[in-house]
């Protein structure tokens, strides 16, 4: 069974551009993270889906991240513009309704903001 | 008062010794307790979970809860090499659905 698939794996842009990050959590996850982690810190909940509705959005910085999963599958975090902070690593987990606790996490992608 | 609280170490230990990792966090009312590993360059993974008082073992792994005391603790008990990596603890706050994480430990097993 594939694992949760993120693409980009590394992004390096420059200050007040724009970057998407693409998640495709596992088969069958209903419910769908993304998490940042800076460098030496465990990773911060931005948002939470369970299937297409965002039940958790109350870290997600609205005023330049935006998140979407609009068939409740695929889902798709947004920075518009990037600022020199955003620069981390971000995650995107899954897992089956209910079960936080069983969360699986994807690769990452690593932004880098110049 | 950070939520989750870890030494960020780093923790260096001999191969074969004990390691121990230790956790405190700060909603009394947590009922959910979770260690993750992640390799330097990874995302981290589940190694352990944890929901009421006393010990778990897994192999070489123990989880230890102490909620009185607010404390959760791993031990890894003939430590190699391979465990070389940053332990995160996490826990599920009282009426939340999300995990809340430490900042991790490094740790360092020493051949």
């Amino acid at each position: 069974e594939a694992g949760v698939v993120q693409s980009p794996r590394y992004k390096i842009i420059e200050k007040k551009q724009p970057v998407a990050f693409w998640c495709n959590p596992i088969s069958g996850h209903n419910t769908l993270y993304w998490y940042r982690q800076n460098l030496g810190q465990g990773p911060e909940l931005l948002i939470r889906y369970e299937n297409e509705e965002a039940v958790d959005d109350s870290q997600l910085p609205k005023d330049r991240f935006s998140a979407e999963r609009l068939k409740g599958v695929d889902s798709t975090l947004k920075i518009q513009p990037a600022e020199l902070g955003d620069s981390a690593v971000y995650l995107c987990a899954s897992s089956e309704q209910g079960a936080q606790y069983e969360q699986y996490f994807g690769p990452g992608t690593r932004l880098t903001v110049t | 008062q950070k939520e989750v609280e870890q030494n960020s170490g780093p923790l260096s230990v001999p191969e074969g010794a004990i390691a121990s990792l230790n956790c405190t966090y700060s909603d009394r009312g947590s009922q959910s307790f979770f260690w993750y590993r992640q390799y330097s360059g990874k995302s981290p993974e589940l190694i352990m979970s944890i929901y009421s008082n006393g010990d778990k073992e897994d192999g070489r792994f123990t989880a230890q809860l102490n909620k009185a005391s607010q404390y959760v603790s791993l031990l890894i008990r003939d430590s190699q090499p391979s465990d070389s990596a940053t332990y995160l603890c996490a826990v599920i706050p009282q009426g939340a659905q999300k995990l809340v994480f430490g900042q991790g430990t490094r740790l360092t097993i020493n051949p």
